[in-house]
């Protein structure tokens, strides 16, 4: 199973939006409305964002939303904080014998 | 207050063996899907290994055959038993609950494995 495709970095100004984008295949991406996202802060383990597409934990903020088109999924934040710098990481389930194909992550700059 | 504590990680050499433990508090292992994913020195995410609640287990192609994934229930613990390790092993591994399929809500702090001569 390959890694789900994400940009090395992206970058933005306080205030701002960015998107995060996230590839996959017809075999996970696109079979299932099962893709999750998760921050994680240098030394940090990795904090979930969005699961199910587009589903926001309790305590998450609602500046962070996902989507998802065909084999694309996307994060999206808007409102950009100083403290929103960090790698980001999407997940899919791929079946029962592939429970999580993650992306390679993107390093989010805030300027 | 969900908590997971991994133990086990160090330095072993190539072939070696290791196993890994996530003691478990504020919910029940064997009631949720429990998975392993590591992170390479500077690298991405991988997941590793999942255990459903009904016992079943799975693995990804890079451990397949050398590692095995298990729960004690009386102990509310997971644990990852490594076998036959190699370089590339070297990781930082998290134990995660997954309250459902392909997403992982509480992670522990990881333990470190470093498979060196």
């Amino acid at each position: 199973q390959s890694a789900l495709t994400q940009p090395a970095s992206v970058s933005g100004s306080p205030g701002q939006s960015i998107t995060i984008s996230c590839t996959g295949t017809s075999s996970d991406v696109g079979s299932y409305n099962l893709v999750s996202w998760y921050q994680q802060h240098p030394g940090k383990a990795p904090k979930l964002m969005i699961y199910e597409v587009s589903k926001r934990p309790s305590g998450v903020s609602n500046r962070f939303s996902g989507s998802k088109s065909g084999n694309t999924a996307s994060l999206t934040i808007s409102g950009l904080q100083a403290e929103d710098e960090a790698d980001y990481y999407c997940c899919s389930y791929a079946g029962s014998s592939t429970f999580g194909v993650f992306g390679g992550g993107t390093k989010l700059t805030v300027l | 207050e969900v908590q997971l504590v991994e133990t086990g990680g160090g330095l072993i050499q190539p072939g070696g063996s290791l196993r890994l433990s996530c003691a478990a508090s504020g919910f029940t292992v064997s009631s949720n899907y429990m998975s392993w994913v590591r992170q390479a020195p500077g690298k991405g995410l991988e997941w590793v290994s999942v255990i459903y609640s009904g016992g079943s287990t799975y693995y990804a192609d890079s451990v397949k055959g050398r590692f095995t994934i298990s729960r004690d229930n009386s102990k509310n613990t997971l644990y990852l038993q490594m076998n036959s390790l190699r370089a590339e092993d070297t990781a930082v591994y998290y134990c995660a609950r997954a309250p459902g399929a392909g997403h992982f809500d509480y992670w522990g702090q990881g333990t470190l494995v470093t498979v060196s001569s």
